[in-house]
């Protein structure tokens, strides 16, 4: 069963706290990708990894940062959250050499940053 | 730069009404464009996608959309909704860096008896 997993589901944090989110896919996608999802803005792309060790910034990296050292496995680390960090975080995952651009997506992490 | 307008932000229709959502798309070539839909409390899930050809393409639950390269559209099209259909549609286009989307704003399905 093709499937994006994202942990925790929901998590608030402190300002200040340093916050882990993780992602997993089991569908050999060379691509990930971190998105967050605020009130009528839509999805803004925060990182896009093409395979191990190979990371990009999406439009809004600024506060974020990535790590992904198995194909299957991606995170985003935010080094002493601050408030304007609560949003909803979607992890996506896709094959990009070829036609597809086709991306899975996770169920989502709400964080809270108070 | 490619970009993606959804002009409605909300739309409500009556259960077994015929639905258009609409999406303007703005790319130099020839675009591949996508619809999503994320369910309350869910992540995106495709509903159909288009390649060069057919300019109507056929989705998942009765979903289908018109690609027309004269009005720079794609709109999202279904004979009778559902009250299941409830939920947010997202647009998208591939842009020209390698294995990006981007994504409209979205529009806001209610369904009501």
């Amino acid at each position: 069963d093709m499937k994006v997993t994202q942990m925790p589901r929901y998590l608030i944090k402190r300002m200040g706290e340093n916050v882990l989110l993780e992602c997993g896919q089991d569908m050999s996608h060379e691509t990930m990708y971190w998105y967050r999802q605020d009130p009528g803005l839509g999805l803004q792309l925060i990182y896009i990894s093409y395979d191990v060790d190979s990371n990009s910034e999406g439009d809004i990296p600024k506060g974020y940062r990535v790590s992904r050292k198995k194909r299957e496995h991606f995170s985003l680390i935010l080094d002493s959250a601050k408030t304007n960090q609560t949003s909803v975080y979607f992890c996506a995952s896709s094959f990009v050499w070829g036609l597809s651009y086709e991306q899975y997506f996770g169920p989502g992490t709400r964080l809270t940053v108070l | 730069a490619q970009s993606v307008t959804q002009p409605d932000a909300r739309v409500t229709v009556s259960e077994g009404a015929s639905l258009q959502l609409r999406c303007k798309y703005s790319y130099f070539g020839t675009p591949y464009l996508f619809w999503y839909v994320q369910y309350p409390r869910q992540g995106l899930q495709l509903l159909l996608k288009y390649y060069p050809g057919d300019p109507v393409v056929q989705g998942v639950n009765g979903f289908e959309a018109e690609f027309s390269k004269s009005n720079s559209s794609f709109h999202l099209r279904k004979a009778s909704v559902h009250w299941s259909d409830w939920a947010v549609y997202f647009c998208a286009v591939r842009t020209q860096v390698v294995g990006q989307l981007t994504f409209g704003r979205g529009t806001r399905l209610q369904v009501y008896a």
